[in-house]
């Protein structure tokens, strides 16, 4: 399958900084990247879906200035969360689809554990 | 009511036995549907897509049922290596890919 990575794995910070998760697709060019939240024992959440130079749309609940997404390219996606708070603290994981079809897979990155203190 | 949800687990079952698992979903216009695999602490990875005739991959077999807004996942001679937690996911997006993910249901298979 298909290889999305994701870096870095894991971080600490302190309260009211910014943090920027990158997340590429290795082998494929992935038109449309999603960013997910997982909580510990909960599902993942959707929070945004990002499609090659344009803007992301967010999903509702979610603070679009807070968690900021660029896709500048066909295998590179960021998620920037800003002025991060200890509730901010969670799994974060992207992944990337070939194409936007209903039926395509998804593939996941391993994910970014963020920790903020 | 959420948009997908599953059995609420845990299931505990020994090496070789047969487990199934159900998920219901409410959108009734939801186009795709998959099984995901999550073990601890990792991405979730694609077990198998579920198609409306049934698809069967080894020792998988998945179900759905369109009329009642239901999926299965049946394991059978389950393994060791079984043990994770199963992801039933739904698009709901019948163009493109908006993917809601059950809760889970945590599956430990014991010696």
């Amino acid at each position: 399958g298909a290889v999305v990575s994701q870096h870095p794995s894991w971080v600490i910070c302190k309260s009211g900084t910014s943090v920027k998760i990158e997340c590429r697709s290795l082998d494929f060019q992935a038109t449309t990247m999603f960013w997910y939240r997982q909580f510990p024992k909960q599902s993942l959440m959707l929070m945004a879906t990002s499609n090659e130079g344009s803007k992301a749309t967010y999903e509702q609940g979610v603070e679009k200035d807070k968690f900021l997404i660029n896709h500048a390219s066909l295998t590179l996606s960021t998620l920037t969360v800003t002025s991060a708070h200890p509730e901010d603290s969670s799994f974060y994981i992207c992944s990337a689809s070939a194409s936007g079809d209903n039926y395509n897979e998804q593939f996941f990155g391993p994910g970014t554990r963020l920790t903020v203190l | 009511r959420k948009e997908v949800e599953q059995d609420p687990g845990p299931f505990n079952v020994p090496e070789g036995a047969t487990v199934a698992f159900n998920c219901t979903y409410s959108n009734s216009a939801s186009q795709s549907f998959f099984w995901y695999r999550q073990d601890c602490r990792k991405e979730p990875k694609l077990l198998m897509s579920v198609y409306s005739s049934g698809n069967e991959d080894g020792r998988f077999t998945a179900q759905l049922n369109r009329a009642s807004q239901y999926i299965s996942l049946l394991i059978r001679d389950s393994k060791l290596s079984d043990s994770a937690t199963y992801l039933c996911v739904v698009n709901v997006d019948n163009y493109g890919q908006n993917f809601v993910f059950g809760p889970g249901t945590r599956l430990s298979v014991l010696p």
